[in-house]
């Protein structure tokens, strides 16, 4: 059964620092892997999703990066921002060939606060 | 496109009463999840559906609980009768399932939160 944890499980940075966010699952036959944003009373939002086959993606401050064989993926937040304060979660797809039908198994989240 | 839209938005009831929590996931998307969120279990899949058939319902916690999804734009999860560790937030998600090589992306809706007195 795949087990996915995120460390830490609250972390609180002055404004400015640049942070990185752990993920490590069990079973590294995964498809891909996403990382979530979640606000207080919101839904989940995607952030940025790795193929298996891919080593780390982008987006603006965002960088996610994926070590397959390890099992670890990592989220690094540049110049971290007050906006930037949520909860973060990754999940990871299963390699289960036609039968998964994008079922994605989560982490417990790392609670992030940036203080001006 | 407005998203995935869930209702209600919070539902207090008291135990034994029947609860319908509502999803209209993304038009055009062909699978549905349904997720409960608690601070000590985190998020867990309950079931999830591809073109309007369940797929896996292991993540139903008991009989108490069942999800319908009679067409492509709605699904409802039923808790009957309800009890108060049921109290949690209920997401519905959605995305677009072409196949075991594409790399598609779950859309949540805004949740339902929960309290059985």
């Amino acid at each position: 059964k795949q087990e996915v944890t995120q460390i830490p499980a609250a972390l609180s940075v002055p404004e400015g620092e640049n942070l990185v966010l752990n993920c490590s699952f069990t079973d590294s036959a995964i498809y891909n892997l996403q990382w979530f944003r979640q606000d207080p009373g919101k839904g989940l939002t995607s952030l940025l999703l790795i193929q298996s086959s891919q080593r780390e993606q982008t987006s603006g401050r965002l960088n996610a990066s994926l070590d397959k064989s390890s099992g670890r993926s990592t989220l690094y937040i540049a110049a971290s921002q007050p906006g930037d304060s949520a909860t973060y979660l990754c999940a990871v797809r299963k390699d289960a060939g036609g039968t998964s039908y994008g079922k994605l198994t989560f982490g417990q989240g790392t609670i992030l606060t940036v203080h001006p | 496109d407005a998203g995935v839209i869930q209702s209600p938005r919070h539902e207090v009831t008291e135990m034994g009463q029947e609860v319908t929590l509502r999803c209209k996931p993304i038009s055009g998307h062909n699978s549905l999840f349904w997720y409960r969120q608690t601070m000590m279990r985190g998020l867990e899949l309950l079931i999830y559906f591809n073109n309007n058939v369940p797929i896996d319902d292991s993540g139903m916690p008991e009989d108490r609980f069942s999800a319908k999804m009679p067409n492509a734009s709605f699904s409802t999860l039923k808790i009957q009768p309800s009890e108060p560790r049921d109290s949690a937030v209920y997401f519905c998600a959605s995305s677009f399932w072409a196949g075991i090589s594409t790399n598609e992306k779950l859309f949540f809706g805004s949740g339902t939160q929960l309290s059985v007195l």
